[in-house]
């Protein structure tokens, strides 16, 4: 199972940021959180990782609590082409870890 | 920007027959992966692969399944008799596995009908 916990659906309107929320109360000191979107069918795409630091790369910025018990996902100008599901996930990186999805976040950005 | 490719976008059976689907990874990724995803439901974990050895597989990855890295740029899934419950997105995976660096990238996947 997931080890994570998203609500199932959030909106935005375009040109806002979008703020997902994600629990990952039990994530162990060695996980990393990672997060990936879904548009329609397509293959997962990667968005953003940290492990204890907030991070921020040309897409989107990660910001996770200092007891690492929670993080969000910010994009700071939704655009429509935004509207996907979002997973957060979280993982060791070493060898052959494997990525468990869960539900995600059905993100809608309105126009 | 390197990516992961995928043939056939989609490929269509009938129950009982074999199946091939490929994967062209990224250039100087190590690790290699499989998912599938059912119509409406969850991205699942099929099995992974490094230095031409299956790494870790899941349940779903039984005795019908096979992964094979047949030449240096192709990743492939065989499934050996489909059934209707096969019918998924298939998804193709690669990551270098370097330190702090180290991400999946996914292919566009292979929609597998099975009739």
């Amino acid at each position: 199972d997931a080890k994570t916990t998203q609500p199932p659906s959030m909106d935005c309107a375009e040109g806002r940021a979008a703020n997902l929320p994600c629990n990952h109360s039990t994530i162990s000191g060695n996980e990393y959180v990672y997060w990936y979107r879904q548009i329609h069918s397509q293959g997962p795409q990667y968005i953003i990782h940290g492990l204890k630091n907030n991070e921020t790369n040309e897409m989107a910025s990660l910001i996770i609590t200092e007891d690492r018990k929670s993080s969000t996902l910010i994009l700071p100008h939704a655009t429509l082409r935004d509207t996907a599901v979002y997973y957060c996930i979280v993982s060791r990186m070493d060898s052959s870890y494997k990525l468990i999805f869960g539900s995600g976040t059905r993100l809608l950005v309105r126009p | 920007e390197p990516e992961v490719t995928q043939t056939p976008s989609h490929q269509v059976t009938q129950m009982g027959q074999e199946v091939i689907l490929r994967c062209v990874p990224i250039s100087n990724h190590l690790y290699f992966y499989w998912y599938r995803q059912i119509l409406g439901q969850k991205v699942e974990f099929l099995v992974s692969f490094y230095n031409n050895e299956i790494s870790e597989k899941s349940e779903i990855f039984d005795d019908q399944f096979s992964v094979e890295r047949p030449d240096g740029s192709n990743f492939t899934l065989k499934i050996r008799s489909t059934k209707l419950e096969d019918s998924a997105m298939y998804f193709c995976a690669s990551s270098d596995n370097s330190p702090s660096t180290d991400t999946q990238y996914f292919g566009p996947g292979t929609r597998l009908t099975v009739l």
